[in-house]
């Protein structure tokens, strides 16, 4: 069956630095993957798309990568502030608009 | 411009009543779907639904039913509660009902069940 993982515990960093989240998935080629930012008892807010036919993608601090081959993302914000900490959510597009996604990880960045 | 706006926030339910939960598009949405996030998971798709017709269903039971409106206003029933129906119930609007869509996620609707 169709597996997305995300690191289980929580990722602690030192304002200023990089932060590198990793999303992994198995028995399954999407066509298109989604990151999304939780904050507690928020919804979901939609950050990067990336394409299967796209190594990369930009925005401001924040960097995807998709890597089909591996059958993984990587999600970097460069010069994390404390204000990034949240859940980062990644999603796999499952058909029409259905996304499947993993459990998130949580990120602490620490002044 | 209002996001996706749902109702209730909150309500707590006892073991076997019936809830309805509502929820409201980004004006120009026409599809809207429906997830159940339980604490410490990330979203479960239920249901989506486009131009008022249902799209996709996901593995729920039948305990579970939308349907969305005219306006593209939805709502979600869930019969008979069981307690793990307790969950943070979260709608979603798009433009198109398939492709590459991005997701507007309202602040969802937390079940409890006692």
């Amino acid at each position: 069956s169709q597996k997305i993982e995300q690191n289980s515990e929580a990722l602690n960093i030192q304002e200023g630095k990089t932060a590198t989240l990793t999303c992994n998935y198995t028995n399954y080629s999407p066509a298109y993957l989604q990151w999304y930012r939780q904050d507690p008892g928020r919804g979901p807010v939609f950050l990067l798309l990336i394409r299967e036919n796209e190594k990369e993608k930009r925005k401001e601090r924040l960097k995807v990568t998709f890597d089909t081959t591996l059958k993984q993302s990587l999600f970097h914000i460069t010069a994390s502030q404390p204000a990034d900490s949240a859940t980062y959510l990644c999603a796999l597009s499952g058909g029409y608009n259905k996304l499947i996604f993993g459990a998130g990880t949580r990120l602490a960045v620490h002044p | 411009d209002a996001g996706v706006t749902q109702s209730p926030t909150h309500l707590i339910k006892t073991r076997g009543q019936q809830v309805t939960l509502r929820c409201s598009p980004i004006s120009g949405h026409k599809s809207v779907s429906w997830y159940q996030q339980v604490l410490g998971q990330g979203p479960q798709f239920i249901f989506q639904y486009y131009e008022k017709e249902e799209r996709g269903r996901g593995n729920f039971p039948d305990r579970f039913s939308a349907r969305q409106f005219p306006n593209y206003s939805s709502e979600l029933n869930v019969n008979a509660l069981l307690l793990g129906d307790s969950a943070l119930y979260l709608c979603a609007s798009s433009l198109q009902g398939s492709g590459a869509n991005v997701l507007t996620f309202g602040a969802g609707s937390r079940l409890t069940v006692l």
